[in-house]
């Protein structure tokens, strides 16, 4: 199975700040991965796809990047409806794995 | 717009089965592969299986086969995840998910199914 193994595990950020999260594969997987968020108490919704592309209604302060093996999920000008878990995925080999999560709060 | 919608909460004894449903509107749902995402301790995720319901062919994630068992019913668009031989580390929320083509993962999750395994 290929591991993801996201980072960091939590981040505290402040309102108009830039995020980044890492998420790195065991295995090149050719730009196949998505960005979900889960908001407290709700299901996880698309966030970005292959790698990069971003989902209907999402808003453009989201972006994702990367290749082979590292990718990234990049959160411009924080807002207070961003805090939530992030997930990463790859769906270029099944069993379709997950990243550990990271938790995003407001400092 | 889609919509997946499944059933209730459920405390199950250790041993016992549990179903679950997943109706699905707004879309061919004999057109797209349904999957079923296990979450536990309310972080890590882990895909179950999948089922595309024009045919009933399953895939699964060995470590759940034995587990899962993933059927449809065409006539109302719903689908359904069995799960045996319930222990404690069952207990977790479940989620049914709509593999999207053009986008090539999940882009419409249900609601999920809390399932508590306790005597």
């Amino acid at each position: 199975d290929i591991q993801m193994t996201q980072s960091p595990a939590s981040l505290s950020a402040s309102l108009g700040e830039t995020v980044t999260i890492e998420c790195l594969a065991s295995e090149d997987i050719y730009s196949n991965l998505a960005w979900y968020q889960q908001k407290p108490g709700k299901s996880p919704q698309l966030l970005i796809y292959y790698a990069n592309s971003l989902n209907d209604g999402v808003p453009s302060r989201f972006s994702g990047s990367g290749s082979g093996t590292q990718y990234s999920l990049k959160i411009n000008s924080l807002q207070s409806e961003d805090v939530s878990i992030y997930f990463c995925q790859q769906n270029y080999d099944s069993p379709w794995t997950f990243g550990g999560g990271t938790k995003l709060e407001l400092k | 717009q889609v919509k997946l919608l499944q059933s209730g909460a459920a405390l199950v004894k250790p041993g016992a089965s549990v179903k679950m449903s997943c109706k699905a509107s707004g879309y061919t749902f004999t057109d797209y592969w349904v999957s079923w995402v296990k979450q536990s301790h309310g972080k890590s995720l882990e895909w179950i299986g999948e089922i595309y319901p024009n045919s009933g062919a399953t895939n699964f994630n060995e470590k759940f086969k034995g587990k899962a068992t993933l059927t449809v019913d065409k006539s109302t668009s719903t689908a359904y995840m069995e799960l045996s031989r319930l222990t404690s580390e069952d207990s977790a929320i479940y989620y049914c998910t709509r593999y999207g083509t053009t986008v090539a993962t999940f882009d419409y999750w249900g609601q999920g199914v809390m399932v508590t395994v306790s005597s």
